[in-house]
């Protein structure tokens, strides 16, 4: 069964603190997405890592693809209330199909 | 352009009533999704869709029809609704690497 797995699943934290949040994952996808969801509402895309080795970073906020560890990582850095929200991973469940497979989520909460 | 559009926005179903959760893009993507996401869940691909004329089941496709006429329009359909298919539906499209989500639908189902 094709599995995409995020820990941890809830986070708390005091702003300016560092913390990572892992995606690991049974496929052999290349790609791997991470989206945003605050309550209430849609998801938006974040980052797209099209490769081994590929690192994104906008803000506070860096991701990384290790396709032979099958693992990803979302690194927040100096977090601030503005980034409490779900955080998503996602893989291709099937080699070059774009059928999507989420993770369960990751609850992030930054304390003042 | 108002990107990917779905209605309603929210609605409360029988037991065995039917319903077509409505899904339109207008940035002229061939590939949409349909995902379902339940309480503190991630999302599930119910059906997808690469062009016209072509629809392909995702992981959860059970109790659940589509139907792709047009590039712009993909709508789902829920014949005899169940409790189990009380959930928030998304509709997705995409370029590229890029999936962009409409605003979703919240579905009751008592």
């Amino acid at each position: 069964e094709l599995k995409v797995e995020q820990n941890p699943l809830f986070l708390s934290m005091q702003e300016g603190k560092n913390y990572t949040i892992y995606c690991n994952y049974s496929t052999t996808s290349d790609r791997l997405y991470w989206y945003r969801q605050d309550p209430g509402k849609s998801l938006e895309s974040l980052f797209v890592l099209l490769s081994n080795g590929a690192v994104k970073q906008e803000g506070r906020l860096m991701a990384s693809l290790d396709t032979k560890a099958r693992l990803s990582t979302l690194h927040i850095t100096a977090a601030v209330h503005d980034l409490s929200a779900t955080y998503f991973c996602a893989v291709d469940g099937e080699s070059g199909t774009y059928k999507y497979i989420f993770g369960t989520g990751t609850r992030l909460k930054v304390l003042a | 352009n108002a990107g990917v559009t779905q209605t309603p926005k929210f609605r409360i179903l029988k037991i065995g009533q039917s319903m077509t959760l409505q899904c339109t893009q207008d940035m002229n993507h061939n590939y949409m999704y349909w995902y379902r996401q339940d309480p503190g869940m991630g999302l599930k691909l119910i059906y997808y869709s690469v062009g016209a004329g072509i629809t392909d089941k995702g992981e959860v496709p059970n109790g659940y029809n589509v139907s792709r006429s047009t590039t712009e329009d993909f709508p789902l359909r829920l014949e005899l609704a169940a409790p189990s298919q009380t959930s928030v539906y998304f509709c997705a499209s995409r370029t590229g690497y890029e999936q962009y989500f409409g605003p979703g639908t919240r579905l009751t189902v008592t």
